[in-house]
């Protein structure tokens, strides 16, 4: 069976540093993995996706995420964090069938 | 605007009471899907539709039903509802149902609602 795991309910990071979001996957075939940003009172916003190709994956935001098959994992980073960039992130991925982690929840202090 | 639009955004009820849940899409989606948003546990497809006239069940569709006699939008009924139901919903959708692995979705704004 697949599964989308994120090991972190919650991160903490003081503004200006970099972040990591981690993310890993079960998956048999090669994945389709995602990222989305829920801040409060909105949906889920897109923010990458991963389907082939580079490792590393840049999108919105300045938020990058880079692919590594051996480790199963696919974690959300930036170099630089925002305390506007506190919100809900959720992991997505599969083969056949695309399954949400569990979200961790970003803090980022001033 | 091209968006997903769910009503109500906010809804308090009591046990038993039928209850029906709207989304509608403006981008001529094919694929339209319902999830239920819970703490610790992510978002959980409740029900999916292909294309006009074809649903289907997600993982979590005990006390759901879906309909889609249009494209543009994908009610969620729910008969008799239970304080278990209380939850975040969104919908969301994406142009084909391959496009869903490839792109991704969009979502609507969600819809919190509490049964009591």
């Amino acid at each position: 069976a697949q599964s989308v795991a994120q090991p972190e309910d919650q991160v903490n990071v003081a503004e200006g540093n970099p972040l990591t979001v981690k993310c890993t996957y079960s998956v048999s075939g090669n994945p389709y993995l995602f990222w989305y940003v829920q801040y409060p009172n909105r949906g889920l916003q897109f923010l990458l996706k991963y389907i082939t190709g580079d490792n590393l994956v840049k999108g919105s935001y300045g938020f990058e995420a880079e692919f590594n098959k051996s480790q199963t994992s696919f974690h959300l980073k930036k170099p630089s964090a925002l305390v506007s960039d506190s919100a809900l992130y959720f992991c997505k991925g599969g083969y056949n069938k695309l399954i949400f982690g569990a979200g961790t929840r970003l803090a980022v202090h001033p | 605007e091209a968006q997903v639009t769910q009503n109500p955004r906010y809804l308090i009820t009591v046990t038993g009471k039928k209850l029906t849940v709207t989304c509608s899409q403006n981008m001529n989606h094919e694929y339209m899907s319902w999830y239920r948003q819970d703490p610790g546990l992510g978002l959980r497809q409740i029900y999916y539709s292909m294309n006009v006239e074809v649903t289907d069940k997600g993982d979590v569709p005990e006390g759901y039903k879906v309909s889609r006699k249009e494209k543009r939008n994908f009610p969620l009924i729910l008969e008799s509802p239970s304080p278990n139901q209380t939850s975040l919903y969104f919908c969301a959708s994406s142009l084909t149902p391959r496009d869903r692995f490839l792109y991704g979705y969009t979502f609507g704004s969600g819809t919190r609602l509490t049964v009591v």
